[in-house]
């Protein structure tokens, strides 16, 4: 079976640093995305990991281990802009492109 | 920076018609997806295409569900004979390879 598993909901202060993780049983792995989503919009791309490691992409970062089926999303120097919820979501196999998503983390940041 | 569109951005339909949800991809991208959100759930893949032809659908995708790409810009959803279960926001995504796909705004469908 596919199954991405994120933590519900998070609340952070300003200025802080929070690390939202995901773990994942796919049938397959191609890659791992990190989207940042805003209530009633489209997902929005942060990130990329296919290779195990740290990404680091401005006040973003994330982690994966491949043979760990985890991922870490790092957000630096919050800001309240960053309230939004964080959708994982993995690349499985085959070469069709089909993202399987988590149920998404929904960040607060308050001052 | 080039982005992807969709239209309408709302459709509101009685159980039973037919929907067509409109995209324009990002010009270069060469592969196109259907994705769905039902609001407060996670985001589900319906259909992925490549080459003038579906690569891979969803068990969501069924026979009431068709894509088609009628020119060179446009990719459409199709959906024959809706049912209230279809209420939710449809994004469309695109990519240029297998990699980073990038979303459209989405069109909000409520069926009555």
């Amino acid at each position: 079976g596919q199954n991405i598993d994120q933590p519900t909901e998070m609340t952070a202060t300003e200025g802080a640093i929070v690390q939202i993780n995901c773990t994942y049983q796919t049938s397959g792995f191609n890659g791992l995305f990190w989207y940042q989503q805003h209530a009633g919009e489209a997902p929005t791309f942060l990130s990329y990991n296919v290779l195990d490691g740290l990404e680091e992409k401005g006040r973003f970062s994330s982690f994966l281990s491949r043979s760990k089926g985890y991922s870490y999303l790092l957000l630096k120097e919050l800001q309240m802009k960053d309230s939004a919820s964080y959708l994982c979501a993995v690349k499985g196999s085959g070469n069709t492109g089909k993202l399987i998503f988590g149920q998404g983390t929904t960040l607060q940041v308050k001052p | 920076e080039p982005e992807v569109t969709q239209t309408p951005s709302h459709q509101v339909t009685q159980m039973g018609q037919e929907v067509i949800l409109r995209c324009v991809p990002i010009s270069n991208h060469l592969y196109f997806y259907w994705y769905r959100q039902i609001l407060g759930q996670k985001v589900e893949f319906l259909v992925s295409f490549y080459n003038n032809e579906i690569s891979e659908k969803s068990e969501i995708f069924d026979d009431q569900f068709s894509v088609e790409r009628p020119d060179g810009s446009n990719f459409t959803l199709k959906i024959r004979s809706t049912k209230l279960e279809d209420s939710a926001m449809y994004f469309c995504a695109s990519s240029v390879g297998q990699e980073t796909q990038y979303f459209g705004p989405g069109t909000r469908l409520l069926v009555l």
